[in-house]
Formats: C-alpha cells, sequence, structure tokens
C-alpha cells in the first residue's frame, strides 16, 4: 500500500520561512503525481493552496509557493503569519486513485 | 458562490450500511467530478475515492481501505453524489468530506459525522 510520508509537526518564528515536504513510498514524486496541499483550522473546511505541483488557486496568499525538492513535494510559506498555524496536508495522484499525507502540523511561535 | 454540502451521517451499527449526500451548487455540477475523503478523530485525512464526469465516463476510484464495501455514485439532475457504504466497521467511525474537482481540487464541505459502533 502507497504511502505518503510528511513531517509530523513544524515550528516557524512569524516572519519566518519553512518548507514543507511529501514523500512517496513508491520513490521520486514528479509533476505527473499533481502534487495538491491543503490547509485544515479547526472548525473550518479544508482550504486548497496548491495543485500540480505549484500552481496557486486565486485565494491563495503570495506567501504560499509549491515546488519538487530532492525527490519530495514541497509547500514553503515566506514570512510566515500566526494565521498561518493549522496542518498541512499533501494530496498525490497515483494511476487513477489519491492518496493523502499523514498531515504536518505548523506552530507559529 | 460554490457550495458543497455533506449530508446523511449517523450512528450505525457494525455490519450495517449508510448512504451520505453531497449536494451541490454554484457551479455545473454535471462537469465536475466529486471527491470523498474522511478524517477519524485526532487522525489524518484518508482519500476514500472519486467519481468523474459524465464526459469522463463517471469512472470511480477507491482508496484501498474501502474498495469493495463503498460505492459512489451521482444524479446530476439533482446535483448530488453519493457515497453508499456497506459492510461498516468501527474503523469507518470518522468526518466525510466531499469535494469538487473542476479542472483542480478545490472546495470542501463541512462535514458529516458517520459512528459506527454497537
Amino acid at each position: 500500500q502507497t504511502v505518503v510520508t510528511q513531517e509530523p509537526s513544524l515550528t516557524v518564528s512569524p516572519g519566518g520561512t519553512v518548507t514543507l515536504t511529501c514523500a512517496s513510498s513508491t520513490g521520486t514524486v514528479t509533476s505527473d503525481y499533481y502534487p495538491n496541499w491543503f490547509q485544515q483550522k479547526p472548525g473550518q473546511a479544508l482550504r486548497a493552496l496548491i495543485f500540480s505541483t505549484n500552481k496557486i488557486h486565486s485565494w491563495t496568499p503570495a506567501r504560499f509557493s509549491g515546488s519538487l525538492l530532492g525527490g519530495k513535494a514541497a509547500l514553503t510559506m515566506s514570512g510566515v503569519q500566526p494565521e498561518d498555524e493549522a496542518e498541512y496536508y499533501c494530496l498525490l495522484y497515483y494511476d487513477g486513485a489519491w492518496v493523502f499525507g499523514g498531515g504536518t502540523k505548523l506552530t507559529v511561535l | 458562490e460554490v457550495q458543497v454540502v455533506e449530508s446523511g451521517g449517523g450512528l450505525v451499527q457494525p455490519g450495517g450500511s449508510l448512504k451520505l449526500s453531497c449536494a451541490a451548487s454554484g457551479f455545473t455540477f454535471s462537469d465536475s467530478g466529486i471527491h470523498w475523503a474522511r478524517q477519524a478523530s485526532g487522525k489524518g485525512l484518508e482519500w476514500v475515492g472519486h467519481i468523474r464526469s459524465k464526459a469522463n465516463n463517471y469512472a470511480t476510484a477507491y482508496g484501498a481501505s474501502v474498495k469493495g464495501r463503498f460505492t459512489i455514485s451521482r444524479d446530476d439532475s439533482k446535483n448530488t453524489a453519493y457515497l453508499q457504504m456497506n459492510s461498516l466497521k468501527t474503523e469507518d467511525t470518522a468526518v466525510y468530506y466531499c469535494s469538487r474537482h473542476l479542472e483542480t481540487i478545490d472546495y470542501w464541505g463541512q462535514g458529516t459525522l458517520v459512528t459506527v459502533s454497537s
């Protein structure tokens, strides 16, 4: 069974930069996996941030960007704001099916 | 305004069945795919499955843990997708979410809680 791995938790200072990664048990993540990134806050609907590796939605703040880094999908936040404290999930495509990563709890402290 | 709203959750006994609905508005539902995902309390998200549009032959795909037990369908005349869950297990207890997939997977609902317990 395919496993998608994210850092369980990360901490960043306000105004800082942080990169979250998303690895696949099948090997190198490429654009063919159409990496998506989502933000989840308590009591709120899941919010889409990034699709197809590095494309942003109209509502995605400019401080969020997606890329491929060292064989993984990556979500980078530059100039982190207190409101960015949340759980972040990646989602990868595998030949007809999708798999979520385990999520990264981001603390802004 | 784009909206997807889940309903139909509740308490069901192990081995039982339940059918969830995902009602959509604010966009051309028939052009869109619909995904289902779930989240057990305190746990991460799990992709459950999806159904594609008529243009893509209503193709479906499912996650390994629900394959053979869950079925996704849709009624484009009602702008609604469904998740039929059979042979439910206690580990299926979770909040179930739906989302649309129209070029991208973007709008998600607030979810509906399914509890499988005797």
